[in-house]
């Protein structure tokens, strides 16, 4: 079984520019997560989906937002990059809900010049 | 709300014993811990719900104490594979599927 997939593994982006994100869970899961992981500050909540709806939101900006395709698959968008959004963004799937074993992806790299 | 974990980091010597703790303000309704090894994503390793029942994977076991919103993971007899930085994620009593980390707790073990 495949796990968690994240393209691209890595991204270079400049200041106000805006990048999109994809996650392909482990197939029949049906809950994406999305974490933002910085040095000192552990893994940050950005939204869960679920078939397609939004269920949770962190406290992030509007300019993080996110979506969920009817095949589970989900992309998340950042608009008007800051320097400050460089991370390491984290995609995580699991059957149905977040109250579950969590599997990762392996995550995409982003620096923003 | 991000669960508190205590120590930041540790260094133990391999055959060693070490607790990490994770600890929160409001009520909880789990507790999930998870390893991540430089360069890898996070791993699963256990989920303790509301109840107080201890779990166990290999060496490594957990606890849950409701009254005082506080979980510890224990690492008996360490071995280098356990290195690696240890993550509690909580979920709290009425906000149902959303999972906050805590900063996490570096861990390394020498021979």
């Amino acid at each position: 079984k495949a796990g968690v997939t994240q393209t691209p593994r890595y991204l270079i982006k400049t200041r106000g520019q805006q990048v999109t994100l994809s996650c392909s869970p482990i197939s029949g899961h049906r809950s994406v997560s999305w974490y933002q992981q910085t040095p000192g500050q552990g893994l940050q909540f950005l939204f869960e989906y679920f078939s397609e709806t939004q269920r949770n939101k962190g406290n992030f900006p509007g300019r993080f937002s996110g979506r969920q395709f009817s095949n589970s698959r989900s992309e998340m968008n950042v608009s008007t990059l800051e320097l400050g959004d460089s991370a390491l963004y984290l995609c995580a799937s699991s059957l149905s809900s977040t109250n579950e074993k969590l599997f990762f992806g392996s995550g995409t790299q982003l620096s923003v010049l | 709300q991000q669960p508190v974990q205590s120590p930041q980091a540790v260094i133990l010597r391999e055959g060693e014993d070490a607790v990490i703790n994770c600890s929160s303000s409001k009520a909880l309704y789990s507790v999930h811990w998870y390893r991540q090894k430089h360069g890898e994503a996070p791993v699963f390793l256990m989920i303790l719900l509301k109840g107080g029942e201890q779990k166990g994977h290999d060496k490594i076991s957990a606890s849950f104490n409701e009254k005082k919103q506080q979980s510890s993971l224990y690492l008996t007899a360490s071995q280098l594979s356990y290195s690696g930085t240890y993550f509690c994620g909580t979920e709290l009593t009425g906000t149902a599927s959303k999972l906050t980390f805590g900063t996490g707790t570096r861990l390394q073990v020498t021979l």
